[in-house]
């Protein structure tokens, strides 16, 4: 089946532009994360999504930093007003949600590039 | 509190040698500890997990030792292959903590290497 998918694979903005980056989840997985991995860096997790729970934001950086899960399903990841600092490879994992130590599946990332 | 440290920051072995990668936690709350391979241009991958009820688990050539007490696992490749040659990631989880049960905090990563 397939795995978790992001777009765009690449993305370069200037600084101070909107960005939205998608992530398209496993089908029937319930738990959703954002990390965020730096050039050398291991990943920083960003926010967790489970199921119609409120989301745990407890990793975003900023509040130029926000996520939205639609239908359960697909998710988005909003950074306004990007930063040079932003730039990143952000990685999207999925869960089956069932229990804390279900395997997360990552996707191939989006790679932010601000100018 | 939540940190992972991760050793060596690189490593490069001879095929058909034993590659070694070390972490080491603070957090007494963590109680499930996976290991990803990382290929360029691609997402992290579950090689090996370990939970602290056991000591040691072992996957084919892959194995994880974990020392409670100290606080610190480890990864072992057994007879690394060129394959092999990817970035790893240490990683820790805690059940317990109902804010952030599920987050992963990982390990600043290993570039392994493996010569022909």
């Amino acid at each position: 089946g397939a795995g978790v998918s992001q777009s765009p694979s690449n993305k370069v903005t200037e600084k101070g532009k909107d960005v939205e980056l998608r992530c398209d989840p496993i089908s029937g997985h319930t738990a959703l994360y954002w990390y965020r991995q730096s050039l050398g860096q291991g990943l920083e997790f960003l926010i967790y999504f489970q199921g119609n729970s409120a989301p745990d934001k407890s990793g975003l950086p900023s509040d130029r930093f926000s996520a939205e899960r639609t239908g359960g399903s697909v998710s988005t990841l909003t950074i306004q007003r990007t930063q040079q600092e932003d730039s990143a490879v952000y990685l999207c994992a999925s869960s089956l949600g069932l229990v804390a130590t279900d395997t997360q599946y990552f996707g191939p990332g989006t790679r932010l590039t601000v100018l | 509190q939540q940190q992972v440290k991760q050793s060596p920051q690189s490593l490069i072995v001879q095929k058909g040698g034993i590659s070694i990668i070390n972490c080491a936690y603070e957090n007494t709350a963590f109680d499930y500890f996976p290991w990803y391979q990382q290929f360029p241009g691609k997402g992290p991958a579950l090689l090996i997990a370990i939970r602290p009820d056991v000591s040691e688990k072992k996957e084919g050539r892959f194995t994880i030792s974990f020392n409670k007490s100290a606080k610190q696992f480890s990864l072992h490749i057994m007879d690394s292959q060129p394959g092999d040659s990817a970035t790893y990631f240490c990683a820790a989880s805690s059940s317990w903590d109902s804010g952030s049960a599920r987050q992963l905090t990982f390990g600043s990563g290993t570039q392994l290497t493996v010569l022909p």
